[in-house]
């Protein structure tokens, strides 16, 4: 079957780093999304990596290993409204988007 | 201002009863999405269409039903059928299966 594996919480410090990260096992590979979702809100796109290595995007950035099947979000200078759920989304041979069950993140002051 | 937009924001139904969901796009994409979101789990595909007159089963598509008879517009009837309706309902649209998918606001249903 198809399975994507994010850790269910985090909790980080403003001001901090922190970096979540998610595997996968699907029926092919065809892009990996980060979703950003505020509780009760829609979730809003924050990056897409299709080949190997990081895709650099302000305060976030987000690293592909296809060979591993691994992935990880990274967020620095963490502000209090990056507290949120980040979903992890597969497209696979079908170009159908598998998705994680999310990693809800706290921020604390 | 291009968008997606979904109403109600919340909706009850009662037992035995169908209810609509609505889903608009200005955005010009060709693919509409239904997805349900519940606690704990990951978005779950309900129905996708890739073009006017034309849309497919998801994963869990067993009582609902969809229409795509204009471009602009994807409405989701949750049926007396789904015995578990109470979710979270999103619908999304993109250019087209390769690209990438952007999110309505969403709509609560409840039963009453």
């Amino acid at each position: 079957g198809q399975n994507i594996d994010q850790p269910t919480e985090m909790t980080a410090t403003e001001g901090a780093i922190v970096q979540i990260n998610c595997t996968y096992q699907t029926s092919g590979f065809n892009g990996l999304f980060w979703y950003q979702q505020h509780a009760g809100e829609a979730p809003t796109f924050l990056s897409y990596n299709v080949l190997d290595g990081l895709e650099e995007k302000g305060r976030f950035s987000s690293f592909l290993s296809r060979s591993k099947g691994y992935s990880y979000l990274l967020l620095k200078e963490l502000q209090m409204k990056d507290s949120a759920s980040y979903l992890c989304a597969v497209r696979d041979s079908n170009y159908q988007l598998i998705w994680g069950a999310g990693t809800k993140l706290i921020i604390k002051p | 201002d291009g968008g997606i937009t979904q109403s109600p924001k919340y909706l009850f139904r009662k037992e035995g009863q169908n209810v609509t969901l609505s889903c608009e796009q200005n955005l010009n994409h060709d693919a509409m999405y239904w997805y349900r979101q519940d606690p704990g789990q990951g978005l779950r595909l309900i129905y996708y269409s890739q073009i006017v007159n034309d849309f497919q089963k998801g994963d869990i598509a067993e009582g609902y039903s969809v229409s795509r008879e204009k471009k602009e517009s994807f409405p989701l009837t949750v049926t007396s059928a789904q015995k578990n309706p109470t979710a979270f309902y999103l619908c999304a649209s993109g250019e087209g299966d390769a690209e990438t998918q952007y999110f309505g606001p969403g709509t609560r249903l409840l039963v009453l």
